[in-house]
């Protein structure tokens, strides 16, 4: 059973495109992250978010408390954003990880 | 402001053996989290320290120690390697709040032969 569940998996998108992502996770939580790995493991933390929504630049994360969903939206995706994008949560003392997704946008 | 570091970047042990991998934290920061990423399991939470004391530990056999330092530096050691302990390790550190922002170091790629 995991408790933090992504979709899709893998993600080939044409640039311009936007994108979505999904995290549905099964335990109560206090607030959701939102990772970005870019080849070769370095880790970004993108986003921390608790309620509602938040932006940063072409990223926008969204999440929904009540229904256990968090999303992560690309707007105009560039080759640049091709990285794994992971959600966590942290219920208490340990972090559970989705699986990721595995972006690829194309020139 | 330097970012996390952790050394060394790549190791290549032989089952048995045991190693011992570093993480110096952001200037400030006062809790260090360990994560074990694989192929397979994708990334798990191993153990966080803040200030010295192991505050959280996940589901990983005793094998599995850190510590951390006054500095806030910290280690963790692998004893009686095993294939399967083959994967990136990573360091994260924060201020030491729940929900504060973690930053992550670039990792260290141990291969077990």
């Amino acid at each position: 059973k995991n408790e933090v569940e992504q979709s899709p998996q893998n993600l080939t998108a044409q640039e311009g495109e936007f994108i979505t992502i999904n995290c549905s996770y099964s335990v109560g939580i206090s607030a959701l992250h939102w990772l970005q790995q870019h080849p070769g493991g370095g880790i970004v933390s993108l986003f921390m978010l608790s309620s509602g929504k938040k932006k940063h630049g072409r990223l926008i994360a969204t999440i929904n408390i009540q229904e256990k969903h968090s999303s992560l939206h690309i707007t105009a995706s560039h080759p640049r954003d091709s990285a794994v994008y992971i959600c966590a949560v942290r219920p208490g003392n340990q972090f559970y990880f989705g699986t990721g997704t595995s972006l690829t946008v194309i020139p | 402001k330097a970012g996390v570091t952790q050394t060394p970047r790549y190791l290549i042990k032989t089952r048995g053996q045991q190693v011992t991998l570093s993480c110096s934290p952001i200037s400030g920061h006062r809790s260090v989290s360990w994560y074990q990423q694989t192929p397979g399991q994708g990334l798990q939470f191993l153990f966080e320290y803040f200030s010295e004391t192991q505050r959280n530990k996940g589901n990983f056999p005793g094998r599995f120690s850190g510590r951390q330092f006054s500095n806030s530096r910290s280690e963790m050691n692998v004893s009686t390697l095993e294939l399967g302990d083959s994967a990136l390790y990573l360091c994260a550190s924060s201020l030491g709040q729940p929900n504060n922002e973690q930053f992550f170091g670039p990792g260290t790629r141990l291969t077990v032969l």
